[in-house]
């Protein structure tokens, strides 16, 4: 079955912990990118990647990280976590310029 | 100006009646459109893409696209209470690479 896979699906943690959400597809595509839901703002965009070893910043990359050393997997690493990052996100993959599949969504609360 | 804009609605339509969603976007150059329906919690779930001016039908749904005014349209006929979401349009940004999303109308269907 064709899908984009996320975990943990729920995460408590505290302020400064190194966290990293996984993401994983295999539909064998280019694209990835990591998305932030907030109430009132919508899905914005963190960061994305073309392909492997290709990342660039979205509209709110800051205290985030992402590599991409293989196709399938797209990591979002929060080094030090503060509370104004709790929200829910959302990876999603797709081919060049066409339709996005979704993660199930991670969400994650700092305290 | 947002590059991708929704009315955050809540639009409110009567069982059976069609409901219309609307988009606009300032990208000129943007090729690919797409429709997504995300329930609360949920991860977004795509309805309909359009990658041309005109309509396009699916079932219920009707995405209509006309790039000299720049915006995108959703069309639901015969709406159900399970219509009842908010949907959110997203837009491939030719300047910059990245799917941008609007911040999502929600609509709900009264019994």
């Amino acid at each position: 079955e064709a899908q984009v896979t996320q975990n943990p699906r729920y995460l408590i943690t505290v302020t400064g912990k190194k966290l990293t959400v996984t993401c994983s597809q295999n539909m064998n595509h280019e694209y990835m990118s990591w998305y932030r839901q907030d109430p009132g703002l919508g899905l914005r965009q963190i960061y994305y990647s073309m392909n492997v070893e290709v990342t660039d910043k979205g509209d709110v990359p800051e205290g985030y990280k992402v590599s991409r050393k293989e196709k399938r997997n797209f990591p979002l690493i929060l080094e030090s976590p503060s509370p104004n990052q709790t929200s829910l996100y959302f990876c999603a993959s797709s081919l060049d310029r066409t339709e996005a599949f979704f993660g199930q969504g991670t969400r994650l609360t700092v305290v | 100006q947002k590059e991708v804009e929704q009315n955050s609605g809540p639009l409110s339509v009567p069982e059976g009646a069609i409901a219309s969603l609307n988009c606009t976007y300032s990208d000129r150059g943007s090729q690919s459109f797409f429709w997504y329906r995300q329930y609360s919690g949920k991860s977004p779930e795509l309805i309909m893409s359009i990658y041309s001016n005109g309509d396009k039908e699916d079932g219920r749904f009707t995405a209509q696209l006309n790039k000299a005014s720049q915006y995108v349209s959703l069309l639901i006929r015969d709406s159900q209470p399970s219509d009842s979401a908010t949907y959110l349009c997203a837009d491939w940004m030719d300047s910059s690479y990245k799917l941008i999303f609007g911040s999502g109308t929600r609509l709900l269907v009264r019994p």
